[in-house]
């Protein structure tokens, strides 16, 4: 079974100072991970994903997300924030299999402000 | 650049009113995925699709059907609308094998009065 927790529903930072959403999973595999982030009243795009390669991964607009495998954790962090980072961001688990495909796990969000 | 399209991105309808909401991709993906989404409840999956013709029902398939002609068109319909199907509604496409990622449309927000 998999599972994804956000750990924060809501994250509030300032502009220009650094930005951290965290993430834990559960798996009983290696899996794949993803964020996603979505702007109001739009649909869902991908950020950046892990798929077993490099466990530091650099996604668009500045961010990554390191994977720990020992903290079952995959945070994604950006070093200084701008005001158009303001969204939801989704941390979600990929499926273990191709007959599993629908079982794509998806966090809760968190809302990322960003105070001027 | 993967493109996912919905025919709306604004939809009222009345209840017991039949609806269809349709997607398109165009990057000959297998696998297509309709969710909703609703304050406090995150993402939840209807139905999918892995192939024509082929669909498997989701987390929450009660009061909505599918269809899948040609691969590159998933179709969501709610054969009588209620007002507790008013919600954003979210399309995405994603191939077999690889890492699985999904590319979503912009979304149709439905109002049911």
């Amino acid at each position: 079974a998999q599972s994804v927790t956000q750990l924060d529903s809501h994250v509030s930072v300032s502009e220009g100072t650094p930005v951290l959403l965290r993430c834990n999973y559960s798996s009983s595999y290696s899996p794949s991970l993803f964020w996603y982030v979505q702007h109001p009243n739009k649909g869902l795009q991908l950020l950046l994903k892990y798929t077993s390669a490099a466990t530091l991964v650099k996604g668009i607009n500045g961010f990554e997300a390191e994977f720990k495998k020992s903290e079952t954790s995959f945070h994604l962090t950006k070093p200084s924030a701008h005001m158009s980072d303001a969204a939801e961001y989704f941390c979600v688990v990929g499926p273990l299999t191709y007959s599993s495909a629908s079982k794509i796990i998806f966090g809760s969000g968190t809302r990322l402000s960003i105070r001027p | 650049d993967v493109k996912v399209t919905q025919s709306s991105r604004y939809l009222v309808k009345r209840t017991g009113e039949k609806v269809f909401l349709e997607c398109v991709q165009d990057m000959d993906h297998e696998n297509m995925f309709w969710y909703r989404q609703d304050p406090g409840l995150g993402l939840r999956l209807i139905y999918f699709s892995y192939d024509v013709k082929m669909k498997e029902k989701g987390d929450i398939p009660e009061g909505y059907s599918v269809s899948r002609e040609k691969k590159e068109r998933f179709s969501l319909i709610l054969e009588s609308a209620s007002t507790n199907q008013t919600s954003m509604y979210l399309c995405a496409s994603s191939l077999v094998g690889g890492s699985y990622e999904q590319y979503f449309g912009p979304g149709t927000r439905l109002t049911v009065t």
